[in-house]
């Protein structure tokens, strides 16, 4: 278990809908970043909230947003869902101090049908 | 814009046969080269930092190092128990704290 929770592990929804992803950062960790794992494309860079804020934001569509809540969750909204949405979204967090890079959770695998 | 790059994208070694994974990158300042191992459905697990040309760090069976332009890992006798996706990342100056991925190398050793 690397401390950092998503939920839930799998999603299967029809194309047009709309879902929420959570992630539960490891205890003490102020920030937290959102990826996309696709076969074709490997790890891309969705965006970073720390301590509430939104950081740095990378390629994400316009038809996906994210918050942090002051519990330090967060939450990736996904709507008018297309079949190429359809990957592994991985939530990863860590501290101004760590310097091993970050800790990912086990991601949410979508489906999209 | 800043680039990683892996190869080879998959590697086939039997069991105790000695191999390197190549990550080259083209970064604007870099702040930190990390590798990661990821099994299948799971996510990244991290293994080492590297933050310097010249630097060196070993885990079991995995060395990692660095230069100006690339890192290497390097697993020495290999096990089923290696077999995995191996991930290059790189942290830049003007990234933050952003993690920018290759495409990974899938490592398979056979028994």
């Amino acid at each position: 278990d690397s401390g950092v929770t998503q939920t839930p592990k799998h999603l299967i929804t029809a194309t047009g809908q709309r879902v929420t992803l959570r992630c539960s950062p490891r205890s003490g960790d102020l920030s937290v970043y959102w990826y996309q794992q696709s076969l074709d494309q490997g790890l891309q860079f969705l965006i970073q909230y720390y301590n509430g804020e939104e950081r740095a934001k990378g390629n994400i569509l316009e038809r996906f947003s994210a918050q942090q809540f002051p519990d330090l969750h967060s939450e990736l909204n996904l709507s008018s869902l297309e079949l190429g949405d359809s990957a592994l979204y991985f939530c990863a967090s860590s501290n101004s101090r760590d310097p091993y890079g970050y800790t990912f959770g086990s991601g949410t695998r979508l489906t999209v049908v | 814009e800043d680039q990683v790059t892996q190869s080879p994208e998959a590697l086939r070694l039997q069991e105790g046969e000695s191999s390197s994974l190549n990550c080259s990158y083209t970064v604007s300042g870099l702040r930190g080269l990390f590798w990661y191992r990821q099994d299948p459905g799971k996510g990244p697990e991290f293994l080492f930092t590297l933050y310097s040309a010249g630097e060196e760090k070993e885990k079991e069976r995995l060395k990692a190092t660095l230069t100006k332009k690339e890192s290497f890992l390097h697993i020495t006798a290999p096990k089923p128990e290696d077999s995995a996706t191996y991930l290059c990342a790189v942290r830049t100056i003007q990234g933050a704290q952003k993690l920018v991925f290759g495409q990974g190398t899938r490592l398979t050793i056979n028994p």
